[in-house]
């Protein structure tokens, strides 16, 4: 099956500053990579997804990048804020099986310091 | 936001007690699913149905039963609470299962405290 493996698990950064979390998963036929930020005691909320036709994406200060060869995803926050104070979770998701399953990473915690 | 809702959102038991867990989405979607979010955090599928028909079950005891009167609702069934079920339980919905993979929306949670 699908193994996602996500680093650093803890991440500090100063206000502005970029933060990058990189995401590597095993199988092949895995098409459909989402980002979910998670506040405390709240639910996983999508901030930006790619899928495998892609090799990158932007939303204002939130890009992802995908290299479909080599197997890894990584997210990119620029100019970051308080607010992204969250943990955030890679995920990797294909119809093997019949079923759209979703295979998370262990998760990130980002905290922005002022 | 009650796109996909959970009840209920706290839940105490003692070990060895039957418990359930609802969940309802009102956005149309095809499929649903239920995560576990242990107390490390991390987050693994047990079930997803679509259109009421179960197509994924991981390896989840069977004292885990979900069941989909129809497809806005899935509800979570769990006999013999064991100390390790407690955990968060995430209900999530997306529009298909076929063809791409969809948006996944997850619901509140509810956490589950076994003693």
């Amino acid at each position: 099956g699908e193994n996602v493996e996500q680093h650093p698990s803890t991440l500090s950064v100063q206000e502005g500053d970029s933060a990058v979390i990189k995401c590597t998963y095993s199988d092949s036929a895995s098409n459909y990579f989402p980002w979910y930020k998670q506040e405390l005691g709240k639910r996983p909320q999508l901030i930006i997804d790619i899928r495998s036709n892609v090799g990158e994406k932007k939303d204002q200060r939130i890009a992802v990048t995908l290299n479909k060869t080599a197997k890894h995803f990584s997210l990119h926050i620029t100019e970051t804020q308080p607010e992204d104070s969250a943990v955030y979770f890679c995920a990797a998701s294909s119809l093997r099986g019949g079923g759209n399953k979703l295979t998370f990473g262990t998760g990130t915690q980002l905290k922005v310091e002022l | 936001d009650t796109a996909v809702s959970q009840t209920p959102k706290y839940l105490v038991t003692q070990m060895g007690n039957d418990k359930s867990i609802k969940c309802e989405q009102n956005l149309g979607h095809d499929t649903m699913y239920w995560y576990k979010q242990d107390s490390k955090k991390f987050l693994k599928i047990m079930f997803s149905y679509n259109n009421k028909e179960l197509i994924i079950n991981e390896t989840v005891p069977n004292r885990f039963s979900p069941k989909s009167p129809d497809k806005a609702h899935l509800n979570l069934h769990i006999n013999s609470l064991e100390l390790g079920d407690s955990a968060v339980y995430f209900c999530a919905s997306s529009r298909r299962t076929s063809g791409s993979s969809d948006t996944q929306y997850f619901g509140p949670g509810t956490r589950l405290t076994v003693l």
